[in-house]
């Protein structure tokens, strides 16, 4: 069974700041199947990447998602006031798992 | 365009059964599989159950393997989860998605709440 482990648990940061959120594997995820989802308070999840780096229809490009093996990243190159939330990494592909979360806050 | 609505939550006691319910429409239900993420009280993310696209195919997290039962119905464009045997642990707001690339989740609904409590 797959364990994703997502660092920082929280990251406070200023709007236009750049932010980095680490996902790590337990083991290889095959096939580079890892994704990234957004999740504001009271709101469902939103898919921002899959694939490591696809970009979801609608996703601005200061989203970007790069890595390999167990190792990946979710980038957000410059914070607008609206990406402050909690951001999942998923691994599909097989038996799907979420990682904890990473909190991206206003500091 | 895309929508998926699930419904069905409530508050049930401790061993008891719900059944949830997700209509989906905009899309080419059977092309895709379906799935159930859930979500604890100020927790994070759990993949539930996956359904592929003909209903044979069906997938279960572990903590949930022997009293959940995913199915759907293709002529009405709904998905179900069976839920049996019902855990305090249980308690979470349930997500239904729809995925594509074997489980990423594009689209979700709103949620519903499942409350086991005594």
């Amino acid at each position: 069974e797959i364990v994703l482990t997502q660092s920082p648990g929280t990251l406070s940061l200023s709007p236009g700041e750049r932010a980095t959120l680490s996902c790590r594997a337990s083991q290889t995820v095959s096939g580079n199947y890892l994704a990234w989802y957004q999740q504001k308070p009271g709101q469902s999840p939103r898919l921002l990447i899959y694939y490591t780096s696809t970009r979801a229809t609608g996703v601005p490009d200061r989203f970007s998602g790069s890595g390999s093996g167990t190792d990946f990243t979710l980038t957000i190159s410059s914070l607008e006031p609206e990406d402050f939330a909690v951001y999942y990494c998923q691994r599909y592909g097989g038996p799907q798992a979420f990682g904890g979360g990473t909190k991206v806050e206003i500091k | 365009e895309v929508q998926v609505v699930d419904s069905g939550g409530g508050l049930v006691q401790p061993g008891g059964s719900l059944r949830l319910s997700c209509a989906a429409s905009g899309f080419t239900f059977t092309s895709y599989a379906m799935g159930w993420v859930r979500q604890a009280p100020g927790k994070g993310l759990e993949w539930v159950s996956s359904v592929k696209g003909d209903g044979r195919d069906t997938y279960y997290a572990d903590s949930v393997k022997g009293r959940l039962t995913i199915s759907r119905d293709n002529s009405k464009n709904m998905v179900y989860l069976q839920m049996n045997s019902l855990r305090v642990e249980d308690t979470a707001v349930y997500y239904c998605a729809k995925e594509i690339w074997g489980g990423v989740m594009d689209h979700w609904g709103q949620g519903t709440l499942v409350t086991v409590s005594s």
